[in-house]
């Protein structure tokens, strides 16, 4: 159980486009979901959590306008990367809970590379 | 703010060697503590987790004590496989907070 399903795995665009990310929980109902960004061989830097049905809490130096973030329903969570540019390269991974339960359960992860 | 260190990689190690990772951590009142793996190219997997002091969280082999006097949950694994070859990485949760705090994570390689 507790599975989160990420999509895309991995999305190659050109510079100035627009790119969405899914983050879905496949059997639980997530209240809150957390979008983290992984650089090579680095830990995971929080960008925001999310909670369902209200704006995403964004963590100090990260662009709300630049990675918009929407929790509309309890599975699903998006994240657009928004005129994405090459320094946006990296891997994003979200994770979800159920009611502030941890552990946090993650996704797969999105590798994102920007030309 | 509450914060984890972690030992730096990376780690080669032959099969069916003892492995250890360090993890110490800085927190006030009583943080959960976990281990996650990541293997490449892929997101976190929890591997275990303790909530309180002197819980010991095992599976897959892998083990972790909670120890509150030395403000620590080291991982250990008597013998390690190939298929342990991955990143792990220690994570604290405040008693009073919903977010995860990582440490920077420890590349393990494990030699046939």
């Amino acid at each position: 159980g507790a599975v989160v399903s990420q999509h895309p795995s991995w999305v190659i665009c050109k510079s100035g486009t627009s790119v969405k990310i899914e983050c879905r929980s496949l059997d639980f109902q997530a209240t809150t979901m957390f979008w983290y960004r992984q650089f090579p061989k680095q830990s995971l830097m929080l960008m925001a959590t999310s909670n369902e049905g209200s704006k995403a809490t964004y963590e100090q130096g990260v662009e709300k306008d630049k990675f918009l973030i929407n929790h509309a329903s309890l599975t699903l969570s998006t994240l657009t990367v928004t005129s994405a540019h090459p320094e946006d390269s990296s891997f994003y991974i979200c994770s979800a809970t159920s009611q502030g339960d941890q552990p946090q359960h993650f996704g797969d992860g999105t590798r994102l590379s920007i030309l | 703010g509450d914060s984890v260190t972690q030992m730096e990689g990376p780690v080669t190690l032959s099969e069916e060697a003892f492995l250890t990772i360090n993890c110490t951590y800085t927190a006030t009142g009583y943080p959960s503590l976990f281990w996650y793996v990541q293997y490449p190219g892929e997101g976190l997997q929890l591997l275990l987790k303790a909530t309180k002091a002197d819980d010991k969280g095992s599976n897959k082999g892998f083990e972790a004590t909670y120890r509150k006097e030395t403000t620590s949950f080291h991982l250990e694994k008597g013998s390690v496989q190939v298929s342990d070859s991955a990143v792990y990485f220690c994570a604290l949760l405040p008693s009073n907070d919903y977010k995860l705090s990582f440490g920077a994570g420890t590349t393990v390689t494990v030699r046939a």
